[in-house]
């Protein structure tokens, strides 16, 4: 069965800093891999989509890659801002009905 | 912009009572899903549907069913509300991906 994780679950960085969050995700079969933002008490936005024959996709000052064969995926976040804290989820989609699966989430707080 | 409109941000029912919970999507699309976000747990896929009257259980369906009547709208329901069914329920809509969320209803079961 397919299990995605994110670590760390909790990040705090200065602003203008660049981070990485990390992915993994335990079957390599995958159709597509997302990365979401959470707000607190809203809904997900859709950051990035990565199909499973991509190696990256950018997004302004975000970069999503995917490393299908070692089970990884990464959201690099450039010169971050306080406005980039957020919860943010990946999510794979192992074939073509589009169910999701997510990952728990990692808390990213951006001190001025 | 796509718009998925779930009716409430917040509910507070008692156990034992049927729960409706209603999600709204003003873009055409053919799929929509309901999942339930606990901490610790995650996002979980509740139940979801790939067309009017079509609907497919995700992982956790155990005392939850669901109507899709019209293609623009969803409706989750708790047949007999438990304290267990406490949570986070967001409700999406996607014609291929990525899936667009409405902005979740916390419900309580007192």
């Amino acid at each position: 069965k397919q299990e995605v994780t994110q670590i760390p679950a909790a990040l705090s960085v200065p602003e203008g800093e660049n981070l990485v969050l990390n992915c993994s995700f335990t079957d390599s079969a995958i159709y597509n891999l997302q990365w979401f933002r959470q707000d607190p008490g809203k809904g997900l936005t859709s950051l990035l989509l990565i199909q499973s024959s991509q190696r990256e996709q950018t997004s302004g000052r975000l970069n999503a890659s995917l490393d299908k064969s070692s089970g990884r995926s990464t959201l690099y976040i450039a010169a971050s801002q306080p406005g980039d804290s957020a919860t943010y989820l990946c999510a794979v989609s192992e074939d073509s009905s589009y169910k999701l699966i997510f990952g728990s989430g990692t808390r990213l707080l951006v001190r001025p | 912009d796509v718009k998925v409109t779930q009716s409430s941000r917040y509910l507070v029912k008692r156990t034992g009572e049927k729960v409706f919970l209603e999600c709204v999507q003003d873009m055409d699309h053919e799929n929509m899903f309901w999942y339930r976000q606990d901490p610790g747990l995650g996002l979980r896929l509740i139940y979801f549907s790939y067309d009017v009257k079509m609907k497919e259980k995700g992982d956790i369906p155990e005392g939850y069913s669901v109507s899709r009547e019209k293609k623009e709208r969803f409706s989750l329901i708790l047949e007999s509300a438990s304290t267990n069914q406490t949570s986070m329920y967001l409700c999406a809509s996607s014609f291929v991906q990525p899936q667009h969320f409405g902005d979740g209803t916390r419900l309580s079961i007192l």
